[in-house]
């Protein structure tokens, strides 16, 4: 079956400027999670949302940083004023379970911010 | 000179050896530990779970051992292939609403 999705594969922005990633989880996948992979580093998890709970929005940066995720399905992080220090790439996933268990990955967005 | 951050620790091997990659974790209360393998330009793809009430699990060339004794973890890879090249990422939960990553070790295989 289909896997996670993410779009845009790229987006270079200038600073200053907002920018919209798109998630698509496997349908079905009640959780669905954000990440943030700088350039040589593991995953920074930034956001979780499960079901129709409030998210966890324990691990976003600063509040340039939102999520929404609609109808329980795809979900858009949104950065605004972008800055140079938001460049990494972006990765989405989702899991069957609320626990955060077996998540399966999106092929992540790449932003950068010049 | 080599930046901060893009460090990785990196095993290089031959093809056809085993490849140990180790992990060690941080958290006593976590249960469940996942490895991830990332090629480069893609996301992370899952390899193999174990739960804190086993200690050796066996995928297909792959197997995962688990000593919670010193919280430590490691992926063994049987008869290594140049596709096998990768960073690969340990992860633990413990029933937290989601999971904690590793640093990553770049698994680098010459054929």
């Amino acid at each position: 079956g289909a896997g996670v999705s993410q779009s845009p594969s790229n987006k270079v922005t200038e600073k200053g400027k907002d920018v919209e990633l798109r998630c698509d989880p496997i349908s079905g996948h009640t959780a669905l999670y954000w990440y943030r992979q700088s350039l040589g580093q593991g995953l920074e998890f930034l956001i979780y949302f499960q079901g129709n709970s409030a998210p966890d929005k324990s691990g976003l940066p600063s509040d340039r940083f939102s999520a929404e995720r609609t109808g329980g399905s795809v979900s858009t992080l949104t950065i605004q004023r972008t800055q140079q220090e938001d460049s990494a790439v972006y990765l989405c996933a989702s899991s069957l379970s609320p626990q955060g268990r077996t998540q399966y990955f999106g092929p992540g967005t790449r932003l950068t911010v010049l | 000179g080599e930046s901060v951050g893009l460090h990785l620790p990196t095993l290089s091997v031959q093809e056809g050896d085993n490849s140990i990659i180790n992990c060690a974790y941080s958290n006593s209360a976590s249960d469940y530990f996942i490895w991830y393998k990332q090629e480069s330009g893609k996301g992370p793809q899952f390899i193999i779970d174990i739960r804190s009430n086993m200690d050796k699990r066996q995928g297909q060339r792959v197997t995962v051992l688990l000593n919670k004794t010193v919280k430590h973890l490691s992926l063994q890879i049987a008869a290594t292939q140049p596709g096998d090249s990768a960073v690969y990422f340990c992860a633990e939960n413990s029933g937290y609403s989601t999971l904690t990553f590793g640093k990553g070790t770049m698994l680098l295989v010459s054929p």
